[in-house]
């Protein structure tokens, strides 16, 4: 099966920095990666998706990067604000099955 | 649209008590996944269903776990006996069928067994 690893587990940046956060997967087949951003006591909630057939995505802030060889995707936060601060899961799906496998999450701390 | 409904948002019961987690999904959507998260654990998948079916139940961690979905829009996971072990946030997370369609998760179920 599948297995998603995640790093860092903990990122601290100010205001108005960049952060990136890193995710590995296991099986070649999987070709959907979405992230999700959850608030304390919060749902975790898609903020961006990336299919296997493309290599980049933005969303104004937000990018997120897929390469398919070495079987990594990244995270790309611009510009970061104290509302950024949150916890990230990145995750994977492979293309036989219907669910998610997800990395341990980054706890993403903007310092104002 | 509403989202993925549960209920209860929170639930405080003493140990060997039945406990029983409630989940509307999205409408027309298919897929139903029930998730456990702990700080020590992470997310874990515990259930999905596919069409009302269960597909996947690897994750249910023993038999005092079971979970139901008996129409399109409703699933109940249910915990008989509880133990303090199985506090958690529970989450409900639901899906169209489609190559690579969205995710999205209610707003879970605190759970905290004494």
């Amino acid at each position: 099966g599948e297995n998603v690893e995640q790093h860092p587990s903990t990122l601290s940046v100010q205001e108005g920095d960049s952060a990136v956060i890193k995710c590995t997967y296991s099986d070649s087949a999987s070709n959907y990666f979405p992230w999700y951003k959850q608030e304390l006591g919060k749902r975790p909630q898609l903020i961006i998706d990336i299919r296997s057939n493309v290599g980049e995505k933005k969303d104004q802030r937000i990018a997120v990067t897929l390469n398919k060889t070495a079987k990594h995707f990244s995270l790309h936060i611009t510009e970061t604000q104290p509302e950024d601060s949150a916890v990230y899961f990145c995750a994977a799906i492979e293309a036989g099955r219907r669910a998610l496998t997800f990395g341990s999450g980054t706890r993403l701390q903007v310092q104002p | 649209d509403a989202g993925v409904i549960q209920s209860p948002r929170h639930e405080v019961t003493e140990m060997g008590q039945e406990v029983t987690l409630r989940c509307k999904p999205i409408s027309g959507h298919d897929y139903l996944f029930w998730y456990r998260q702990t700080m020590m654990r992470g997310l874990e998948l515990l259930i999905y269903f596919n069409n009302n079916v269960p597909i996947d139940d690897s994750g249910m961690p023993e038999d005092r776990f079971s979970a139901k979905m008996p129409n399109a829009s409703f699933s109940t996971l249910k915990i008989q006996p509880s133990e303090p072990r199985d506090s958690a946030v529970y989450f409900c997370a639901s899906r169209q069928t489609g190559v690579n369609q969205p995710q999205h998760f209610g707003d879970g179920t605190r759970l905290s067994i004494l």
